[in-house]
């Protein structure tokens, strides 16, 4: 069975430009998560779907990042305009359903912005 | 508020050593799950083990083994007999769900710790 599939795992820019990620999560896995993992820390959660809502997106800075996850399976995070500090690791998860089930990640994709 | 703290950053062993990593979480919840992770250095954070709070037996797999304890709120992840293939950053993680249970659609977030490296040495 594929894991969690995520897209670029590399990426670098210069700030103020736009990026976005792209997540495949593991077939018939209905709940998706992004997290960032900044250098030396944990992840944190970012946002978080059932389905194609978005049931948890507090931790989400609105004003430059959105995110979509259309037809309920791949989803994309994006980042408009992207700052110096927005440099981490940005972590796909799925699960089958919620409930703190066991969440499966990707690689993740290493954004550096120059 | 959530909070787990690993105190150990960086913890060294020689193969075959025995070795624990300590994690102290704290919640005002009655219901939450506790979680270790594994994140190797390709990167993907590979699941564990997850603990109810109403579960406080310790869990043996392999050699691994977990002890979980509510009158100190810690919940120590141990290896014995280390391999080099056990080196990666470790993470305990927090999940609360809140007093009357998980409710879907609620927030179900997953607080991690900091982490510890764990280098195992030839």
């Amino acid at each position: 069975e594929a894991g969690v599939v995520q897209s670029p795992r590399y990426k670098i820019i210069e700030k103020k430009q736009p990026v976005a990620f792209w997540c495949n999560p593991i077939s018939g896995h209905n709940t998706l998560y992004w997290y960032r993992q900044n250098l030396g820390q944990g992840p944190e959660l970012l946002i978080r779907y059932e389905n194609e809502e978005a049931v948890d997106d507090s931790q989400l800075p609105k004003d430059r990042f959105s995110a979509e996850r259309l037809k309920g399976v791949d989803s994309t995070l994006k980042i408009q305009p992207a700052e110096l500090g927005d440099s981490a690791v940005y972590l796909c998860a799925s699960s089958f359903g919620g409930g703190f089930g066991e969440q499966f990640f990707g690689p993740g994709t290493r954004l550096t912005v120059l | 508020a959530q909070k787990v703290t690993q105190a150990q950053t960086e913890i060294s062993v020689v193969e075959k050593e025995d070795v624990t990593l300590d994690c102290v979480y704290e919640t005002r919840d009655t219901t939450y799950y506790l979680f270790w992770y594994k994140q190797p250095p390709s990167g993907e954070l590979v699941f564990l083990i997850r603990r109810n709070s109403f579960d406080e037996q310790n869990e043996i797999s392999g050699r691994y083994s977990w002890n979980f304890q509510k009158s100190t709120s810690s919940f120590n992840f141990t290896i014995t007999a280390s391999q080099v293939v056990d080196s990666a950053v470790y993470f305990c993680a927090l999940g609360e769900a809140g007093g009357s249970g998980v409710t879907q659609g609620g927030s179900e977030k997953l607080v991690f710790g900091k982490g510890t490296k764990l280098t195992v040495n030839p």
